[in-house]
């Protein structure tokens, strides 16, 4: 059983670019969690979602970023225009269920926004 | 202000030896505290999960003590190996419908020599 995806594990950006970040959830798994990671920060909570519903967002940036999961494919974390400030390590995880369910992580993408 | 401080920041020790990591929070109300081990360039990955009822739980070299009254909760590592050296990483969660939004702190990063 593969643990979650993410995708890219490195992705460079110039300042005002698109960055698109693409995280599987495990099989079996329909709760998604984005977390950001700024350095020497511990991880913060941005988003989280179901298929085809945002259920709470208070954690994300009100604007340029953006996320969503779809019924099919990956949960994208969109982040317009990016700014050097965006510069960090995203992690998504994934759960069963939602109440007291274990969140497995992926490894992370690392934006460096240039 | 952090709701989650950990100490040390740092900790080097020899392979072999026992060590204890110090997580204190202020989070609340509080429905189970964590610790995950991460490893350089990837995701945080769970070793225990204890409920505010719960005073020990064990997994392994790995055992978590929790304090619910001092709000205190400590990682002690027996027998040290190479392999763990890594931030180990104290998360809070909260009870009831936000229970997914989890609370992490910085971290103690671990350096075991040989």
């Amino acid at each position: 059983n593969a643990g979650v995806m993410q995708n890219p594990r490195h992705l460079v950006r110039r300042r005002g670019q698109e960055a698109r970040l693409r995280c599987s959830p495990m099989k079996g798994h329909s709760h998604v969690y984005w977390y950001r990671q700024l350095p020497e920060e511990g991880l913060k909570f941005m988003v989280y979602l179901q298929k085809e519903n945002i259920i709470d967002e208070s954690g994300m940036p009100k604007e340029r970023f953006s996320a969503e999961f779809p019924k099919e494919g990956p949960s994208i974390l969109r982040i317009q225009q990016v700014v050097r400030g965006d510069s960090a390590a995203y992690f998504c995880a994934s759960s069963q269920g939602l109440f007291n369910y274990e969140q497995y992580f992926g490894p992370g993408t690392r934006l460096t926004v240039t | 202000k952090n709701q989650v401080e950990q100490s040390p920041q740092s900790l080097i020790i020899l392979e072999g030896k026992n060590c204890t990591l110090q997580c204190n929070y202020t989070v609340s109300p509080f429905s189970n505290l964590r610790w995950y081990k991460q490893d350089t360039g990837r995701g945080p990955v769970s070793l225990t999960i204890m409920t505010f009822s719960e005073n020990t739980k064990s997994n392994g070299r790995y055992t978590a003590t929790l304090d619910a009254d001092t709000k205190q909760s400590s990682l002690h590592i027996t027998a040290s190996q190479l392999s763990d050296s890594a931030s180990y990483i104290c998360v809070v969660s909260t009870p009831g419908g936000s229970n997914y939004k989890l609370t992490f702190g910085k971290g103690t990063l671990l350096t075991v020599n040989p």
